[in-house]
């Protein structure tokens, strides 16, 4: 699976849009960006994946470049509780789904 | 739905000992995982398993076993404890892939912590 690129921490305030950033360049065809976040020590839960077109669902929006070399997870309206690590996971689907976690971006929200 | 539980959730060890990670689905997936995180750092893949009575080696598999008799079991065993295996160990579980492409989420359990002294 090919590897990925994150800033290790932003901040973001309060009611503001969050945007995390994630570099994939050697990124193949058959590839799916995944981001996940993982809570202080809780399990890692899913936020949102794609392949080449924008996403969106209730949690976030995911840009991915045309190139599909990086891609962008957005929260709209960033809360407390959204402070977190945050994982993006490039992987191919075959057979079972090995998830490869980097060490992520450590977002803070600030009141 | 309980979705995935592990037990226990925290656990001191010795040098030597052994013990078994439990690990419980609810929701008949198929697809099961048992990953490690150590401080700081991403989780690993230890071993998974695709359906009942088969297994593979993920990342890090050396130093544990795992079983899948049923759907909803998938135990981790350490034979061996070394201090090494101090981490936080997480369960997960999800379905096959999606027919539009790609996979389902993982679901994950709240983990066990362990201390191997």
């Amino acid at each position: 699976d090919a590897k990925t690129t994150q800033p290790p921490s932003m901040d973001c305030a309060e009611g503001r849009a969050a945007n995390l950033p994630c570099n994939h360049s050697t990124i193949s065809g058959n590839e799916y960006v995944y981001w996940y976040r993982q809570i202080h020590s809780q399990g890692p839960q899913y936020i949102i994946h794609g392949l080449k077109n924008n996403e969106t669902n209730e949690m976030a929006s995911l840009i991915i470049t045309e190139d599909r070399k990086s891609s962008t997870l957005i929260l709209p309206h960033a809360t407390l509780r959204d402070t977190a690590v945050y994982y993006c996971i490039v992987s191919a689907v075959q057979g079972a789904q090995k998830l490869v976690f980097g060490q992520g971006t450590r977002l803070t929200i600030n009141p | 739905n309980a979705g995935v539980t592990q037990t226990p959730k925290f656990r001191i060890l010795k040098i030597g000992q052994s013990m078994t990670l439990q690990c419980t689905q609810d929701m008949n997936h198929n697809y099961m995982y048992w990953y490690r995180q150590d401080p700081g750092m991403g989780l690993k893949l230890i071993y998974y398993s695709v359906g009942a009575g088969i297994t593979d080696k993920g990342e890090v598999p050396n130093g544990y076993n795992v079983s899948r008799s049923t759907t909803e079991d998938f135990p981790l065993r350490l034979e061996l404890a070394a201090p090494s295996q101090t981490s936080v160990y997480f369960c997960a579980s999800s379905r096959p892939m999606t027919s539009g492409g790609g996979y389902n989420e993982q679901f994950f359990g709240p983990g066990t912590r362990l201390t191997v002294l």
